[in-house]
């Protein structure tokens, strides 16, 4: 069946540092979702991209959408300690009417002051 | 507030027991969804129901059902507890039928089992 990799698990940060998180779907996705949950929250919708190359930007976040619509990108600029949290992507299946969304492993992002 | 509201926050009970986990979602949202989430599995899918009707199934156990009522809200049965299942317990909501627009999560359930 369809899964949805992340790399990297893990992601220590300095303060002040850029780091980007990738996700690789083995089939081709109708979308991409993107979702940031907080130690001891729930997760929380960031952004959608849907057309393949989409790139889009939400403050120091950048998203990108690959061309073959089968992997995505979460680029930070400049960490703060308010980005610490697990960063997921999660996708419908093309091939899914209904529509229910992948969840890859996530990114636990931890940022040092 | 995010709008899904989920109860109870905690709970702790023993092997073999069940409980009832009940979700409302957000206003005019029609779909309901279940995921468990525990630390080696990530977020995994257990299952959907739009207006009512069941709509997809992933990975859930038999012991496990749930509905959707008239109102709209859902409930999780998870019976004949066993350790494993200690995880956090999340309903989301949207709008539509399909996984196209982004999901509300609650703040889910904490199941502990003891």
């Amino acid at each position: 069946g369809q899964q949805v990799m992340q790399i990297p698990q893990y992601q220590h940060v300095q303060e002040g540092e850029d780091f980007t998180t990738y996700c690789n779907s083995s089939t081709t996705l109708s979308n991409i979702q993107w979702y940031k949950q907080r130690p001891g929250g729930h997760p929380v919708f960031l952004i959608q991209l849907v057309k393949s190359g989409e790139v889009k930007k939400q403050k120091r976040l950048t998203f990108q959408f690959g061309e073959a619509k089968k992997n995505s990108s979460l680029h930070i600029t400049a960490t703060q300690t308010t980005d610490v949290g697990t960063y997921f992507c999660a996708g419908p299946r093309t091939t899914d009417s209904w529509g229910k969304l992948q969840f890859g492993a996530g990114t636990q992002v931890v940022v040092t002051p | 507030d995010s709008g899904v509201t989920q109860t109870p926050k905690h709970l702790i009970t023993a092997t073999g027991q069940r409980v009832t986990l009940r979700c409302s979602p957000r206003s005019g949202d029609l779909s309901v969804y279940w995921y468990q989430q525990s630390l080696d599995q990530g977020l995994q899918f257990l299952i959907q129901y739009y207006n009512g009707e069941e709509r997809a199934k992933g990975n859930i156990l038999e012991r496990f059902s749930a509905q959707q009522f008239p109102d709209l809200h859902s409930e999780l049965n998870l019976s004949s507890l066993e350790l494993g299942d200690s995880a956090l317990y999340f309903c989301a909501s949207s709008a539509r039928l399909t996984g196209n627009y982004g999901y509300t999560f609650g703040s889910g359930t904490r199941l502990t089992v003891v």
